[in-house]
């Protein structure tokens, strides 16, 4: 079955950065983009980057640009999201997403990341 | 940028009752690329229609989508205990580029 597996919690320090993982199983890696999606809390869902592991091409929200890198790493089935320069209003859960033709069908569990 | 409104912010309602939530884009949605996301407190959120109008797989049939061009609707037949939850529209337009709706909070009356 379709798994996207993403671990616990990060805590960082404002102006530091922070690389959250996202490993996936079940299905062929490089047929299926991933995207990542954040949500602060209480709040709703945004839309940060995407990347075809295939290609390696991205696209990235305007607002994230410079400051947002997201990666593949196709030996090992994993999706990288990199935000540097972290600031008190990107304290967030960080889900990562199988993306296909627009549709994010498969979701990690999500990565809380807090910074303080 | 395309912005997708919701509506309402909070819908009241009862077990067995019909909910219809609304998702409004400020331009034409291309190819009516909309889909349908249900988010229970703590859990990752989940597809359930995408293409407007296609259910995801595993959806019960008491969920169903509509609509084209900017108004697209989410309806629920009759609700369930476990359909209460926050349900997010997104668009993913002609370009990589996606947008979700700020939700709608479908709450047990």
């Amino acid at each position: 079955q379709v798994q996207l597996v993403q671990f616990g919690t990060e805590v960082k320090k404002p102006g530091a950065s922070v690389k959250v993982s996202c490993k996936a199983s079940g299905y062929t890696f490089s047929s299926y983009g991933i995207s990542w999606v954040r949500q602060a809390p209480g709040q709703g869902l945004e839309w940060m980057g995407w990347i075809s592991p295939y290609s390696g091409n991205t696209m990235y929200a305007e607002k994230f640009q410079g400051r947002l890198t997201v990666t593949t790493d196709t030996s090992t089935s994993t999706g990288y999201m990199e935000l540097s320069s972290l600031r008190s209003d990107d304290t967030a859960v960080y889900f990562c997403a199988r993306t296909i033709f627009g549709k994010f069908d498969y979701w990690g569990q999500g990565t809380l990341v807090t910074v303080s | 940028e395309m912005v997708l409104t919701q509506s309402p912010d909070t819908l009241s309602l009862s077990p067995g009752e019909r909910a219809t939530l609304s998702c409004r884009a400020s331009q034409s949605v291309s190819n009516n690329n909309l889909a349908w996301y249900q988010q229970k407190s703590g859990q990752a959120p989940r597809l359930l229609i995408f293409g407007a109008s296609s259910r995801a797989t595993g959806i019960p049939d008491r969920f169903s989508g509509s609509g084209s061009g900017t108004d697209f609707t989410l309806t629920i037949s009759r609700l369930e205990p476990e359909d209460f939850a926050v349900y997010y529209c997104q668009q993913y337009g002609s370009s990589v580029m996606y947008t979700f709706g700020q939700g709608t909070k479908l709450e047990i009356k």
